[in-house]
């Protein structure tokens, strides 16, 4: 079954650069069936799209956040990152991985999430 | 970007009951209109593709119907477990921006 797993420090200093990671396990992350986005949750609050990164190697980004923002697939590790820099405490967030699928004609979605790792800004 | 509201924020229901969450999209979206249940401390799941299309392993009680600007999300017959907060989500063009969403609590 596969599954989604966030890691990462739970708590950053203002200024400074968040980094994730999203552990795929029971696929591959070069699997040309889904693309790989990052989601966040403000605590209390709903979701906001961070961004999504394609096989292709195309990348979208929230332009709130497009300056601060990076996304990559390393195929050697299996993973997905997600790095936000000069954050604040506005930035405090669940942040979820999830894993997208096309659904043909009906369009695309989120159809796997990771658990969701809380991050904290502060200092 | 495409701004995507729900109505209501909060409503109040009955095990058994049949609601209706709404979703208005600031621009055509066509059909291209996903629906997501979140529980409390829990990742969201997704629950409709394609405005009205059923994910696999959802159950039948929850029904998707719209497109262009307006969706709506019906759940037939509340279980105690569908108490939950809902999003909607576009995915008609970048960013795929989700809804405020609608909190969903027992009378």
């Amino acid at each position: 079954q596969p599954q989604l797993q966030e890691s990462g420090p739970g708590l950053v200093r203002p200024s400074e650069t968040l980094s994730l990671t999203c552990a795929v396990s029971g696929d591959s992350v070069s699997n040309r069936t889904y693309y790989w986005g990052w989601i966040r949750q403000p605590p209390g609050k709903g979701l906001e799209w961070i961004g999504t990164i394609y096989y292709s190697g195309s990348k979208y980004f929230n332009p709130s956040l497009k300056s601060r923002v990076t996304i990559a697939v390393d195929t050697s590790k299996n993973h997905v990152s997600l790095e936000l820099n000069s954050v604040t405490a506005a930035d405090t967030a669940v942040f979820y991985c999830a894993r997208g699928l096309w659904f043909g004609d009906f369009g695309d979605a989120f159809d796997l999430w990771g658990q969701g790792t809380l991050v904290t800004v502060s200092s | 970007d495409i701004q995507m509201t729900q109505s209501p924020s909060s409503l109040s229901a009955s095990v058994g009951d049949r609601v209706t969450i709404t979703c208005r999209a600031s621009q055509s979206v066509s059909k291209f209109l996903n629906w997501y249940q979140q529980r409390p401390g829990r990742a969201p799941k997704l629950l409709i593709y394609g405005a009205s299309s059923l994910h696999s392993g959802v159950p039948s009680r929850f029904s998707g119907s719209g497109s262009g600007t307006d969706f709506s999300l019906t759940i037939s017959g509340l279980h105690p477990e569908d108490f939950a907060t809902y999003y909607c989500q576009q995915s008609y063009s970048s960013p795929h921006g989700f809804g405020q969403g609608t909190y969903l609590e027992i009378k």
